[in-house]
């Protein structure tokens, strides 16, 4: 079964410094996400990309946040410059867009990056 | 490693009755969350109910409430009364209590018709 695969599974970095998350969504889904989780609190969405650009972010998503799409198969997150409050898992969602509307889309989510921010 | 499965791609019901959601997980641990998230078209995830593996207790919020069975590894969710902005996509989730590793089935997309 195809599955969302993220890469780290783990990553630790100094506040301050610059993370790239990384993607491989489902091969012929079009739509992506992603989510973060801080620890003991609920999934929230950051931001989805369609056709090579942002659809939508959340209030979560500003200036230090960043995504790409730099080739055909890999879906990246960006935090430039990390806080200690960017610590959380995040996790990576493909759909396929198929569906008529909105409400049809299903999401395939990766197992999620831990971002342990020190 | 950790899977959730969730055998019904599709439900719907009729507004005001019962309806129940499946959700089966394998794992080698004894300590452990489970979680409900519902997905409006928003795209928000919302956490719907929360039960923690070592709690025998079903977990219940509203109108919401768990049928947990440990042994069997099953985890499904009954929604009652259910409500015209219940119509969601609903995920079971799994999280381990040691890493955080949090593992996501693939959905059930429920409808209620009035």
């Amino acid at each position: 079964e195809p599955e969302v695969t993220q890469t780290p599974s783990h990553q630790v970095t100094q506040m301050g410094q610059e993370v790239i998350l990384r993607c491989v969504p489902i091969s012929n889904h079009l739509y992506f996400y992603w989510y973060r989780q801080i620890l003991g609190q609920k999934v929230e969405f950051l931001v989805s990309f369609y056709n090579n650009e942002i659809s939508e972010k959340s209030e979560i998503f500003d200036d230090q946040f960043s995504v790409e799409r730099p080739d055909g198969s890999n879906f990246t997150l960006k935090i430039r410059s990390t806080k200690l409050e960017d610590s959380a898992m995040y996790f990576c969602a493909s759909s396929d867009g198929t569906g008529l509307s909105m409400e049809n889309e299903k999401l395939f989510f990766g197992s999620g990056t831990q971002l342990s921010v020190l | 490693a950790q899977t959730v499965t969730q055998s019904q791609p599709e439900m719907s019901v009729q507004e005001a009755e019962t309806v129940t959601l499946s959700c089966t997980y394998d794992t080698s641990e004894s300590n452990y969350y489970l979680f409900w998230y519902k997905q409006p078209p928003s795209r928000q995830m919302i956490l719907v109910i929360r039960q923690e593996a070592y709690k025998q207790q079903n977990a219940t919020e509203n109108r919401f409430s768990v049928n947990f069975q440990k042994a069997a590894k099953s985890f499904s969710l009954k929604i009652s009364d259910s409500q015209l902005g219940d119509t969601a996509m609903y995920f079971c989730a799994f999280m381990s209590y040691n890493n955080n590793d949090m593992r996501f089935g693939a959905g059930t997309r429920l409808t209620v018709k009035p």
